[in-house]
């Protein structure tokens, strides 16, 4: 099986830099998917790790470990929109099916 | 690329009607689609999983009588509430992955979702 832990809330200044941490125990693993998701409404696609390392992409980083089962999600100039719920997402061996969703972190920026 | 619809946005029902909902996919070609639910405050829970012209996978505790699935085309799932009622409410997100320009492998793109009430 799957378990996902993430922490349930933050709380981060605007202009600041915030990182939601993940962490996996999976009994296969292929890779790793960042969703943001605002309230009411479905999770949006930000990032999906299969190797080690960091990949960037603009404001949003994503941090990969497979040896130590974790992730991280880097958001760098914050902005008063990125309040949401992050979502932390693996696929098991063999690709996208049956993706489990961790609860997801639910982000607040404040001025 | 890579849109999803879904309709309704929202549906309000009678207790034991049903309710169906309908999941597209605009620009690329959908060889699976995933139906999940999700109450407040909690996270997505996948109901099941569908592959075009297949009969769909259910999740552990999912009643497949209840919740009927087609994926008919390679753009279009349906999932239907059968005899619906109020812990049925809640809100159902679509997704979808599959092969097309921009579309990335593995990653499912997810409809906006649809808010279920039922009286």
């Amino acid at each position: 099986g799957q378990n996902i832990d993430q922490p349930t809330e933050m709380t981060a200044t605007e202009g600041a830099i915030v990182q939601i941490n993940c962490t996996y125990q999976t009994s296969g693993f292929n890779g790793l998917f960042w969703y943001q998701q605002h309230a009411g409404e479905a999770p949006t696609f930000l990032s999906y790790n299969v190797l080690d390392g960091l990949e960037e992409k603009g404001r949003f980083s994503s941090f990969l470990s497979r040896s130590k089962g974790y992730s991280y999600l880097l958001l760098k100039e914050l902005q008063m929109k990125d309040s949401a719920s992050y979502l932390c997402a693996v696929t098991p061996l063999g690709g996208y099916q049956k993706v489990t969703f961790g609860i997801g972190t639910k982000l607040q920026v404040i001025p | 690329g890579a849109v999803v619809s879904q309709h309704p946005s929202w549906v309000i029902c009678k207790s034991g009607t049903s309710v169906k909902i309908e999941c597209r996919s605009l620009d690329f070609q959908a060889t699976t689609m995933f139906w999940y639910r999700q109450f407040p405050k909690q996270s997505l829970m996948l109901m099941a999983t569908s592959n075009e012209g297949s009969k769909a996978t259910y999740e552990q505790g999912v009643e497949k009588d209840k919740f009927l699935i087609n994926h008919a085309s390679l753009t279009l799932s349906t999932l239907t509430v059968t005899s619906a009622h109020p812990e049925d409410s809640s809100f159902y997100i679509c997704s979808a992955s599959g092969t097309g320009w921009g579309i990335g492998t593995d990653t499912q793109y997810f409809g906006p979702g649809t808010r279920l009430t039922v009286l």
